[in-house]
């Protein structure tokens, strides 16, 4: 079957620096997203990455790693409104989103 | 670029009745168009997915009778949810992918209360 992985909550603090992880074994691969979604509102797109390594975004950057079937989004300088869920998909040899089922991330002072 | 609209953003309407939502792509043409349900605190769950001109293909345990969805030009599919009852509210999301690309730009949401 197909499977997306990634932790259910993480705590951080304002100012710091957070890794959320997920792993996926999926039937093919075409690609990897992660989506930032707040509470009460629409996902909203932060990144793609389908080769290895690493794609930087301004304070966000995402990493991966295919062999390994490995994601992981790095948030820097860590502000309150950084407190939200981050989905993590996978796009499938039929150009399907496997969606994992989030990490919610709480940001405190 | 890549603003897809939603209307209603909110709704509320009696048990029984019917009730359209629009999806509109703003400023790309979308050759497929998703819907999503969310419960609270819940996964995105797919519910279908539409091609531009032809019928939607429902995941399963989604009542293609229940939500109707047309999909009748590129920028444009609507989901109805007929006869609704309590248990149809949840927070609708449509969400296009254009073109050229695989990425999905999300609609911000209708969130329907049946009484």
């Amino acid at each position: 079957g197909q499977n997306i992985d990634q932790p259910t909550e993480m705590t951080a603090t304002e100012g710091a620096i957070v890794q959320i992880n997920c792993t996926y074994q999926t039937s093919g691969f075409n690609g990897l997203f992660w989506y930032q979604q707040h509470a009460g509102e629409a996902p909203t797109f932060l990144s793609y990455n389908v080769l290895d390594g690493l794609e930087e975004k301004g304070r966000f950057s995402s990493f991966l790693s295919r062999s390994k079937g490995y994601s992981y989004l790095l948030l820097k300088e860590l502000q309150m409104k950084d407190s939200a869920s981050y989905l993590c998909a996978v796009m499938d040899s039929n150009y399907q989103l496997i969606w994992g089922a989030g990490t919610k991330l709480i940001i405190k002072p | 670029g890549a603003v897809v609209s939603q209307h209603p953003s909110r709704v509320i309407c009696k048990s029984g009745t019917s009730v359209k939502i629009e999806c509109r792509s703003l400023d790309f043409q979308a050759t497929t168009m998703f819907w999503y349900r969310q419960f609270p605190k819940q996964s995105l769950m797919l519910m279908a997915t539409s091609n531009e001109g032809s019928k939607a293909t429902y995941e399963q345990g989604v009542e293609k009778d229940k939500f109707l969805i047309n999909h009748a030009s590129l920028t444009l599919s609507t989901l109805t949810v007929t006869s609704a009852h309590p248990e149809d509210s949840s927070f609708y999301i449509c969400s296009a992918r254009d073109l050229t690309g695989y990425t999905q730009y999300f609609g911000p949401g209708t969130r329907l209360t049946v009484l």
